[in-house]
């Protein structure tokens, strides 16, 4: 089955420490991208990647990094200099050769609570 | 630059009974428009787009949205609530790169 895995479903970290989440997808998408979910407050864009070493800061991409060495994967880093780290966060792709098809597909998401 | 409001951030209907979620929209391009679903501690689910094709989306689970451009308005449907519809919402918009999400509705279904 093609599709997109976050690992883990729930991360724990105390505060100062850097964190990776993972994000792969089997689906041959070019794009993807990372939102941080609060709530009431909708998905906020922290990165994108049109293409494989290639990427983008969103709308709050600070206290964040990410790469783009494979097309399959896209991890994202917080660091100790994001301030608020703890939320739900969700990594998604879409294939944006296609026009018909721009829907994004999105993955399980992470849950990181830091205490 | 696109955005998306969603009226109402909470919603309950009887079940049984019609389902109707607010979304207006500003672009200054003729926009997609996507209605997306989230269950507690889960992803994003399509539940229909806009694509220009025809303005009346039929969507999954008997959802349904119909883009009106003179009121720049993409509000969700569906006839007849089901328990299983109690979820969270949300409506977007694609911009040129990235995609803008509304703040969603939470959707309760009252037995």
């Amino acid at each position: 089955d093609g599709g997109i895995t976050q690992s883990p479903k729930y991360l724990f970290r105390k505060e100062g420490q850097n964190v990776t989440l993972s994000c792969e997808q089997n689906l041959n998408h070019d794009a993807m991208y990372w939102y941080r979910q609060d709530p009431g407050q909708g998905l906020r864009l922290i990165y994108y990647s049109q293409i494989v070493n290639d990427f983008q800061k969103g709308d709050i991409a600070e206290g964040y990094s990410v790469s783009r060495e494979k097309k399959e994967s896209f991890p994202l880093t917080v660091t100790s200099a994001q301030k608020n780290p703890t939320a739900f966060y969700l990594c998604a792709s879409r294939d944006p050769g296609t026009v018909k098809n721009n829907e994004q597909f999105f993955g399980p998401g992470t849950r990181l609570t830091v205490l | 630059a696109q955005s998306v409001t969603q009226l109402g951030s909470h919603v309950s209907v009887s079940e049984g009974a019609l389902v109707l979620l607010r979304c207006n929209y500003s672009s200054s391009v003729p926009p997609y428009l996507f209605w997306y679903v989230q269950y507690p501690n889960q992803g994003l689910q399509l539940l229909l787009k806009y694509t220009s094709a025809a303005t009346l989306v039929k969507g999954i689970n008997g959802f349904e949205a119909e883009f009106k451009k003179s009121e720049t308005s993409f509000h969700l449907t569906k006839p007849s609530a089901h328990m299983s519809d109690a979820a969270e919402y949300f409506c977007a918009v694609k911009g040129t790169y990235k995609y803008i999400f509304g703040t969603g509705t939470r959707l309760k279904v009252l037995a």
